[in-house]
């Protein structure tokens, strides 16, 4: 069971918005930064989002991160088909002293 | 150009040791803290280790006492030496720059008789 809690599945339509919710508690998400995670079936992971909403170079600005309280959102505008992927938020644990992820996402493009 | 190659997996009995090597090329592996990252088959993604720029280490409680991440500077390289391995230590291995920044390819541990 992981720390972080996500979706096991989201879904929508070419064009449509998606938002995938990570929550957790006080010792991780409510005090630290969130990171946001792409990952393509048998690929590395892919940073998509750091510090809650920062997107690094060359990631599209239709995706977004926010956090409030306890609980982050990645969103997604625009579905395209190559969104189609597993998504994972981590941070880091105050209580574990260490790293954790969220037990991500499959994002399906209908 | 930055880029992480992992390797040193392969199949090992329970109880054996493995040292995995992550060659990074493009950035110093010594300015940054690099991450050790885990993926068991059809599972999600599960941290494992963190060295940061200081020397000061971080373990996942699943690994704590068993596996050891270090770096050599001098080749640009970070480890993971993994003892005492187990059934559930079975996974594809990932090295990462700090957060994931860069990642390596991944490198496939089976651990099993």
């Amino acid at each position: 069971q992981s720390v972080l809690t996500q979706p096991p599945s989201a879904s929508g339509a070419p064009g449509q918005r998606v938002t995938i919710s990570c929550s957790g508690s006080s010792s991780d998400i409510r005090n630290n930064y969130i990171y946001w995670y792409q990952q393509l079936p048998g690929t590395a992971p892919k940073l998509l989002i750091y510090n809650n909403n920062q997107r690094p170079s060359g990631v599209p600005d239709r995706f977004s991160g926010s956090k409030s309280g306890t609980s982050a959102s990645l969103a997604i505008i625009g579905l395209r088909s190559e969104d189609e992927a597993d998504y994972y938020c981590a941070a880091w644990a105050d209580s574990l002293n260490g790293r954790v992820f969220g037990g991500g996402t499959k994002l399906t493009v209908l | 150009e930055v880029q992480l190659v992992g390797s040193g997996g392969g199949l090992i009995q329970p109880g054996g040791s493995l040292r995995l090597s992550c060659a990074a090329s493009g950035f110093t592996v010594s300015s940054t803290a690099m991450s050790w990252v885990r993926q068991a088959a059809g599972k999600g993604l599960e941290w494992v280790a963190v060295i940061y720029n200081g020397d000061e280490t971080s373990y996942a409680d699943s690994v704590r006492g068993r596996f050891t991440v270090s770096r050599d500077n001098s080749r640009n390289t970070l480890f993971l030496q993994m003892n005492s391995l187990r059934a559930e230590d079975t996974a594809v291995y990932y090295c990462a720059r700090d957060w994931g920044e860069d990642w390596g390819q991944g490198t496939l541990v089976t651990v099993s008789s």
